[in-house]
C-alpha cells in the first residue's frame, strides 16, 4: 500500500551492532505491525501496537525492540541480541480487520 | 494455535487459463477471517482477497475469486485469465475476530509459487 513507507530498502549490519528500521504510515490507522519473513517461509508476527504508546509482543520478540511515540512511525529496532537477524522485514498497518504491508527492508548481517 | 497450510509449493498456469491455489487452516473458532496475499518479486505483499467466516457468500475481486467450505476449513484462491502479472508467491492467512477477544496477528501459510507461461 502506498501509504505505508519503509527506509531503508537494503540494510547491512555488523555483528554486534544496533540498527533501526523505519515505519511511517499516512493511513490513519491505529494499529500497526512488524513481522519477519526468512526464505521459503511464510510471515512471523514481531511485535505490534494498536494505539500509541503501547505495543505487545509476537511470537518472535526476542532480541527486538520497538517504539509508537506518534501515530504514523512505528520503528523497529534489531539488536546485538538477535542471533540470526538477516531477513526481510515487513511492517504493516491496519484497520479492524485487514493489515496493508509497506515494501519492506532486507537486512543482512556481515 | 491456528495453523495456514498451503500444499502446493509451486504452481504452473497458461496465460488466459485458470488456475486454483489450495489452503487449509485449522481453528477451533468461529468467526475469523481469511486473506490472500501476492507477492511479486518487488517482495512487497498486497492484498488479493478477503473473507470473513460468517458470510457464506464467496468473494470476488475481478478475476481473483475464493471458494470458502467452512467445514472443510478449506479457502482456496481462483485466477481466471491468468496474467503474465500474476506471477508471484501467493499467501494464505488467518486472522482471528477481535470481537471474540482472539489475537490481531496474522498466521501465514508457507506460499504458493505461481509461474505464468506465455
Amino acid at each position: 500500500d502506498g501509504g505505508i513507507t519503509q527506509s531503508p530498502k537494503y540494510l547491512f549490519r555488523k555483528e554486534g551492532q544496533n540498527v533501526t528500521l523505519s515505519c511511517e504510515q499516512n493511513l490513519n490507522h491505529d494499529a500497526m505491525y512488524w513481522y519477519r519473513q526468512d526464505p521459503g517461509q511464510g510471515l512471523r508476527l514481531i511485535y505490534y501496537s494498536q494505539i500509541v504508546n503501547d505495543f505487545q509482543k509476537g511470537d518472535i520478540a526476542e532480541g527486538y525492540s520497538v517504539s509508537r511515540e506518534k501515530k504514523e512511525s512505528f520503528p523497529l529496532t534489531v539488536t546485538s541480541a538477535q542471533k540470526n537477524p538477516t531477513a526481510f522485514y515487513l511492517c504493516a498497518a491496519g484497520r479492524t480487520d485487514t493489515q496493508y504491508f509497506g515494501p519492506g527492508t532486507r537486512l543482512t548481517v556481515l | 494455535a491456528q495453523t495456514v497450510t498451503q500444499s502446493q509449493p509451486e504452481m504452473s498456469v497458461q496465460e488466459a487459463e485458470t488456475v486454483t491455489l489450495s489452503c487449509t487452516y485449522d481453528t477451533s473458532e468461529s468467526d475469523y477471517y481469511l486473506f490472500w496475499y501476492k507477492q511479486p518479486p518487488s517482495r512487497q505483499m498486497i492484498l488479493v482477497i478477503r473473507q470473513e467466516a460468517y458470510k457464506q457468500q464467496n468473494a470476488t475481486e475481478n478475476r481473483f475469486s475464493v471458494n470458502f467450505q467452512k467445514a472443510a476449513k478449506s479457502f482456496s484462491l481462483k485466477i481466471s485469465d491468468s496474467q503474465l502479472g500474476d506471477a508471484a508467491m501467493y499467501f494464505c492467512a488467518y486472522r482471528s475476530s477481535l470481537t471474540q477477544g482472539g489475537s490481531e496477528k496474522l498466521v501465514f501459510g508457507k506460499g504458493t509459487k505461481l509461474t505464468v507461461n506465455p
